[in-house]
């Protein structure tokens, strides 16, 4: 069966500081793979996606990047984090577009709670 | 762009009373998905729904797909402490892509 990991599940980190937050899934081959940041109490807003190793397309403009250096690794980073950076980001993943199975079903990981203080 | 739509926000209810969210698109859908997040914890799916006027159950929860393919409702009826969450709907774009709605907040009133 599939998992997705994604850590670490909590942080602090002070404005200016850099920010990476990992996610692998394992069970899968080649799946769509998703960045969210969901604000306290609030919908979910896509940051992210990607299609396969290296392609990697934006929502909305921010001071996030990510990357996919391998085909179940996803990886959201910030050289400088802002005070408005905080919330809860949660990777996710489903199966490619075009998988007799498909149908664009997402499944989240635990989510990481980040706090810039 | 493509919008959905969900309401209300919150909804309060007594535990045993009834719950319902709606969710509204301004363009047709291949399918509409629905899915649960507790507090603290992340979304996780509920189910999917295909076919024009599909209505499928799940226990106490019960799905509803518009004849248009443009509307959705999740009914719970008799709600329970375990139903607590937020519930959101998501339906994909033309490149397959979920747009998801703003979700609705179960709260159970003391």
């Amino acid at each position: 069966s599939q998992t997705i990991h994604q850590w670490p599940a909590t942080l602090v980190q002070p404005v200016g500081s850099p920010l990476s937050l990992e996610c692998t899934v394992e069970g899968t081959s080649n799946p769509n793979l998703y960045w969210y940041r969901q604000a306290a109490g609030r919908g979910l807003q896509l940051l992210f996606y990607s299609v396969g190793i290296g392609q990697i397309s934006s929502e909305v403009p921010q001071n996030l990047s990510a990357s996919r250096p391998q085909d179940r690794q996803f990886i959201l980073s910030s050289k400088k984090l802002l005070l408005s950076d905080s919330g809860f980001y949660l990777c996710a993943w489903s199966v490619a577009q075009g998988w007799p199975s498909s149908g664009n079903t997402i499944y989240f990981g635990e989510g990481s709670w980040l706090t810039v203080v | 762009g493509q919008q959905v739509m969900q309401i209300p926000q919150y909804q309060h209810v007594q535990e045993g009373e009834d719950f319902t969210t709606y969710c509204n698109s301004s363009t047709t859908l291949s399918n509409i998905q629905w899915y649960k997040q507790r507090p603290g914890g992340h979304p996780v799916f509920l189910i999917q729904l295909v076919k024009s006027g599909e209505v499928k159950k799940q226990k106490r929860l019960t799905f509803q797909f518009g004849e248009a393919k443009k509307n959705s409702s999740l009914h719970i009826t008799a709600t329970q402490t375990t139903d607590v969450g937020t519930y959101f709907c998501a339906g994909p774009d033309s490149n397959y892509q979920l747009i998801w709605g703003a979700g609705t907040k179960l709260i159970i009133k003391p």
